[in-house]
């Protein structure tokens, strides 16, 4: 098993522009989530999704969107990035939802200028 | 919504000295979760405590779960340069949907 894998590693972006982030995870755990990563500031959830078809907005969504077509894959998208999305993001995924293990990819790190 | 802070933000050790982290959430939690991320990686599970006053121990790592369930701690014997990384702890909101993690404590040893 792979477990949760994430791409890219690392990208640089310009100011306006729009990207995807893509997670993958091969455990089939209903539910996923995305998460950035500030110094000081721990880990903030983003986006969550509790199984195919259904997705939510956690602590801080704005100008991110998600879906969450199959059980294995949920991408995040910057709509128009800005250097307040420079960040570390990580995708999780459980086979219990919040109350169980949180399996992290190795996430990717965003700079935008 | 829903907070979860962690004290002390930055600890620096001694190796062999104990290291202490305390998590305080804002409601009651119907389980904490503890990760740890080393420098550069991705948090790992370590715990899990569910029950009031609950006391777990992982080898030199014991985790305590607060009567109120509301707080818990991690505490360290005997650091050693392998327990570098940040600790978090981690709670689910009331309705079960959303975890929040607290904002972690960095533990750096001094060898």
């Amino acid at each position: 098993n792979a477990g949760v894998t994430q791409t890219p590693k690392f990208q640089v972006l310009k100011t306006g522009q729009s990207m995807t982030l893509q997670c993958a995870q091969d455990m089939n755990h209903e539910y996923m989530s995305w998460y950035r990563q500030d110094p000081g500031m721990g880990l903030r959830l983003i986006h969550y999704s509790v199984g195919a078809g259904i997705t939510d907005q956690g602590e801080v969504p704005n100008g991110y969107n998600v879906s969450r077509s199959t059980t294995e894959d949920f991408p995040l998208r910057l709509l128009s990035a800005a250097p307040s999305q420079t960040s570390v993001y990580f995708c999780a995924s459980s086979a219990g939802g919040p109350l169980n293990e949180q399996y992290f990819g190795p996430g990717t790190r965003l700079t935008v200028t | 919504g829903q907070q979860v802070m962690q004290i002390p933000q930055y600890q620096h050790v001694q190796e062999g000295e104990d290291f202490t982290t305390y998590c305080n959430s804002s409601t009651t939690l119907s389980n904490i979760q503890w990760y740890k991320q080393r420098p550069g990686g991705h948090p790992v599970f370590l715990i899990q405590l569910v029950k009031s006053g609950e006391v777990k121990k992982q080898k030199r790592l014991t985790f305590q779960f607060g009567e109120a369930k509301k707080n818990s701690s991690l505490h360290i014997t005997a650091t050693q340069t392998t327990d570098v990384g940040t600790y978090f702890c981690a709670g689910p909101n009331f309705g079960n949907e959303k975890l929040t993690f607290g904002t972690g404590t960095r533990l750096t040893i001094i060898p």
